[in-house]
């Protein structure tokens, strides 16, 4: 079945630090990847994705490359704002049956202190 | 309204009761999915929906567990005899095209369930 792997927290920064969460997947075919954010107290929400291989997402300074050679989508940041404090998954969508599925990762908590 | 609600946002209950739990979707969006989360957990799927059919509920975790979309807008998901491993936050999800590869799905903020 699909799988996504991602780097376990806490991540501790300092503020204007480069981030990296690193992301791994497991698939059959050609998945779609995401990132979603879930700041403390809310829901989930999109951060970026990216649907074929090579492409990159951006969004709010954060991107992640569909590499599928090394099947990863790691995210990245280069100065990291205290209001980037979160929970951030990483996910794979692919077809199901004719609809897409969504494969969550484990999330990584990153802490980021002034 | 313009995202996906769900009500009530915490629920407590005692060991075995029944719980309802209520997402109303992005008004248009033909796919809703629902989601478990515990804590420090990612989503798990539960179960699908494509306007009002229920075209996969392989998430289902038991026989105690029911959702239903019967007019293909809202749902309700229904736990019957609550367990304490019942214990988490459930997701709702909606989407505009399940088949598109682009498809995005938009998340409520969850309903936060404590069994007793």
């Amino acid at each position: 079945g699909n799988s996504v792997t991602q780097m376990e927290g806490p991540v501790t920064l300092s503020e204007e630090a480069f981030l990296t969460i690193n992301c791994t997947y497991t698939a059959t075919g050609y998945p779609s990847l995401f990132w979603y954010v879930q700041y403390p107290g809310e829901g989930l929400q999109l951060l970026l994705k990216a649907t074929k291989a090579d492409d990159k997402g951006s969004n709010k300074g954060f991107e992640a490359t569909y590499r599928k050679e090394t099947t990863s989508f790691h995210l990245e940041k280069g100065s990291v704002q205290v209001s980037d404090s979160a929970v951030y998954f990483c996910a794979l969508s692919a077809n199901s049956g004719g609809y897409q599925k969504v494969t969550f990762g484990t999330g990584t908590k990153l802490q980021v202190i002034p | 309204g313009a995202g996906v609600s769900q009500s009530p946002r915490y629920k407590v209950a005692k060991r075995g009761q029944d719980v309802a739990l209520r997402c109303d979707p992005i008004s248009g969006h033909v796919s809703l999915f629902w989601y478990q989360q515990a804590l420090g957990q990612g989503p798990e799927f539960l179960t699908y929906f494509q306007n009002e059919a229920q075209l996969d509920k392989s998430g289902l975790p038991s026989d105690r567990f029911f959702a239903e979309r019967p007019e293909g807008s809202v749902s309700t998901l229904k736990i019957q005899r609550t367990q304490q491993e019942d214990s988490a936050v459930y997701l709702c999800a909606s989407s505009l095209d399940p088949a598109g590869v682009t498809d995005t799905q938009y998340f409520g903020p969850g309903t936060r369930l404590t069994v007793l």
